[in-house]
C-alpha cells in the first residue's frame, strides 16, 4: 500500500507572505513525483513533474525541491497573491511500469488579503 | 488545442441506475486515466488504457464498473448498478508520454451523486 502524505492539510496566508509545504512519499522503489494545483470546480492543473534526487524546479513564483532517499519534495511559494489560493496536490508513481498516479489528499491554500 | 473534456459535468441518479461517463482526452494522446475522489479523500486511480488497451485495471473497484475505449480515441466509463458509495467526482486525464515522466492533463470531472 503506498501512502503519499501532505501537510498541512490546510493553510491561510497573507497576502505578499512566502509559504511551503510538504509532500512525503515511500523512497523506496521512486520513480516520479508530480504536483498539482487544483482550484474547486477546475481542472487539476500540473506544475512540475520531478524524476531526480536533488531536482528543483521552478516556475514563476513557485518551486519545488525533490528528496527521493528520504522521500519527501517541497513546494515553495514566494510573494504570495490571491490567484494562488487552490489546493495543491502531489502525486507518486512507483517503478514497475504503472503509471497510475497515487494522490495526497492535498494542501488547501487560502491567501487572505 | 482543446483540454480534456468529460460529460456530463454532473449526474445525479438513483441507487440500481445506470450511468455512463464520456471522456474525450487530447487529440494524439494514446494514454488516457480514470480517476475517483470520494468526499473528503484523496483522488484514486481507477484505470490506464494506451490506446484502445486496458493497461491498467488495478484500481477499479468492482464489476460494476466498465471501462471501454473503443477505437482508441474517447472512452466511457459505465457504472452498473448504481450503488450509494459510487457518488464522488470522477476524472479523466491524458498523457502523451508514458512511464510516468509526461504531465497528465485533467479533465474538470463528472460529478456523480447517487441518492
Amino acid at each position: 500500500i503506498l501512502n503519499v502524505e501532505q501537510s498541512p492539510q490546510s493553510l491561510h496566508v497573507q497576502e505578499g507572505d512566502s509559504t511551503n509545504f510538504t509532500c512525503s512519499f515511500p523512497s523506496s522503489n521512486f520513480y516520479a513525483l508530480h504536483w498539482y494545483r487544483w482550484e474547486t470546480a477546475k481542472s487539476p492543473e500540473a506544475l512540475f513533474v520531478m524524476t531526480l534526487n536533488g531536482d528543483e524546479k521552478k516556475k514563476g513564483r513557485i518551486s519545488a525541491t525533490l528528496n527521493t532517499k528520504e522521500g519527501y519534495s517541497y513546494l515553495y511559494i514566494k510573494g504570495s497573491q490571491p490567484e494562488d489560493s487552490a489546493t495543491y496536490l502531489c502525486a507518486f508513481i512507483r517503478g514497475g511500469g504503472a503509471d497510475g498516479l497515487t494522490f495526497g489528499k492535498g494542501t488547501h491554500l487560502i491567501i487572505q488579503p | 488545442e482543446a483540454g480534456v473534456t468529460q460529460f456530463p459535468s454532473h449526474s445525479v441518479i438513483e441507487k440500481g441506475q445506470t450511468v455512463t461517463l464520456r471522456c474525450d482526452p487530447i487529440s494524439g494522446h494514446d494514454n488516457l486515466y480514470w480517476y475517483r475522489r470520494v468526499m473528503g479523500k484523496e483522488i484514486k486511480f481507477l484505470l490506464h488504457f494506451v490506446k484502445e488497451s486496458k493497461q491498467d485495471e488495478s484500481g477499479m473497484p468492482n464489476n460494476r464498473f466498465l471501462a471501454e475505449r473503443t477505437g482508441g480515441t474517447y472512452s466511457t466509463l459505465k457504472v452498473q448498478p448504481a450503488e450509494l458509495e459510487d457518488s464522488g467526482v470522477y476524472f479523466c486525464a491524458s498523457s502523451q508520454v508514458r512511464q510516468g515522466y509526461g504531465e497528465q492533463y485533467f479533465g474538470p470531472g463528472t460529478r456523480l451523486t447517487v441518492t
